[in-house]
């Protein structure tokens, strides 16, 4: 099946500091790759779509300032948590929609912790 | 918007046991995706159906369009097999999945 890594799967930061996570598809081109983050025993929360060469569509509440989305190849789309604060730690997921399809990949997520 | 319920919401079961997991959704889809989560871990793809069924090793997943239902079947139970089972579905432009609240299942030795 098509693979997905993020980068880095874990990271601990201070808070004010800014995080950048990475996500990449290995194996295939992926227009288009979602955002989720996921809090303990909860369901998958769309956070935003990124799409290549355009700018990301953020989901209601989500704020688009602090989470910064770039997607600038078929392959690779960043979010960057900006002035990060405590209560943005959670674990963050991609996944990325295989051009031409409805088919989708998941990241192996991404667990951030702000101190 | 669709509503996409599981069920079981908790399933327990013996090693080697057949399990079925159950997806039914609101609203005429394009795709519906089988995902599995291992406790603390990421999301896995399982399946992706828009018809008939689909088999991998000791898993199966069909799908009923006109019931607007689908099932997720494990053969022969396994512990390792214990994860948190959602159910995903996705029919607009956009390709947004709507998921399910997910099952839990528990394979005892």
């Amino acid at each position: 099946g098509a693979v997905v890594s993020q980068h880095p799967s874990w990271v601990i930061c201070k808070s004010g500091t800014s995080v950048k996570i990475e996500c990449r598809s290995l194996d295939f081109q992926a227009t288009t790759m979602f955002w989720y983050r996921q809090f303990p025993k909860q369901s998958l929360m769309l956070m935003a779509t990124s799409n290549e060469g355009s700018k990301a569509t953020y989901e209601q509440g989500v704020e688009k300032d602090k989470f910064l989305i770039n997607h600038a190849s078929l392959t690779l789309s960043t979010l960057t948590v900006t002035s990060a604060h405590p209560e943005d730690s959670s674990f963050y997921i991609c996944s990325a929609r295989v051009q031409g399809t409805y088919e989708q990949y998941f990241g192996p997520g991404t667990r951030l912790t702000v101190t | 918007k669709n509503e996409v319920e599981q069920s079981p919401q908790n399933l327990t079961a013996q090693e080697g046991e057949f399990i079925t997991i159950n997806c039914s959704y609101s609203v005429g889809i394009s795709a519906l995706h089988w995902l599995q989560q291992h406790p603390g871990g990421g999301i896995v793809s399982l399946f992706m159906l828009s018809s008939g069924k689909k088999k991998h090793g000791r898993l199966i997943a069909t799908i009923n369009i006109q019931e607007k239902h689908s099932s997720l079947h494990i053969t022969a139970s396994h512990p390792r097999d214990s994860a948190v089972y959602i159910c995903a579905v996705t029919g607009g432009s956009n390709y947004k999945l709507t998921f399910g609240k997910g099952t839990l299942l528990t394979v005892n030795p």
